[in-house]
């Protein structure tokens, strides 16, 4: 199936800083989906992105479609303890019907 | 409102039993979605239903794995049977209109062959 590349794997980081993250697909993409998996639940819809160039804000979050379209971008501003969590990227293309998903970025909030 | 309900939010068996994973999805999604999840695979759709209807299967594992959806509100997916491999945790998500609407998942079962 199809790969997406989502690094950092894991970051470890201090209360207060900035974490950037992304993925990177092989092919072209028409949608970026971002969601956040707490320990024990389901991955939660954090960003929808749908247009290249596409840059969208959620709170401290903002996402963005790259506009190569093989890319997508989030980062989240002055973290705190609550930002812990795994962190997926999904996407989806012109062929088949399915969204793929990254491998994750695990993100560690240090207080 | 309710979000997508699975259960049982865990399962032990041994292997060879039967074992039925349950889905509610949200009132008024249409499309339905199955995962599993490894930390050696990450996140994998096994099938996907649309109006009830089967629509992409080719995840599905091998023949031990069905899936089902009587009507809008209920899904299965049946592994009969099992093997330590199926060790995972089975998700199922649902999004509003067809495939390409986001997917909005419940917490997961988590299944445990011995």
């Amino acid at each position: 199936g199809q790969q997406l590349n989502q690094s950092p794997q894991s970051m470890f980081i201090q209360e207060g800083e900035d974490v950037s993250m992304n993925c990177t697909s092989s092919s072209i993409f028409n949608t970026w989906l971002w969601y956040k998996q707490d320990p024990g639940e389901g991955p939660v819809l954090l960003i929808a992105l749908y247009k290249a160039g596409e840059l969208t804000s959620n709170g401290r979050l903002t996402a963005q479609f790259g506009i190569t379209r093989k890319d997508s971008f989030l980062n989240i501003s002055a973290s705190i303890p609550s930002d812990v969590g795994i962190y997926f990227c999904a996407g989806q293309g012109n062929t088949g019907n399915q969204f793929y998903f990254g491998t994750g970025t695990s993100l560690t909030v240090i207080p | 409102d309710a979000g997508v309900i699975q259960s049982p939010r865990h399962e032990v068996t041994e292997m060879g039993q039967e074992v039925t994973l349950r889905c509610k999805p949200i009132s008024g999604h249409n499309s339905l979605f199955w995962y599993r999840q490894t930390m050696m695979r990450g996140l994998e759709l096994l099938i996907y239903f649309n109006n009830n209807v089967p629509i992409d299967d080719s995840g599905m594992p091998e023949d031990r794995f069905s899936a089902k959806m009587p009507n809008a509100s209920f899904s299965t997916l049946k592994i009969q049977p099992s093997e330590p491999r199926d060790s995972a945790v089975y998700f199922c998500a649902s999004s509003l209109g067809d495939s390409y609407q986001p997917q909005h998942f419940g917490d997961g079962t988590r299944l445990s062959i011995l």
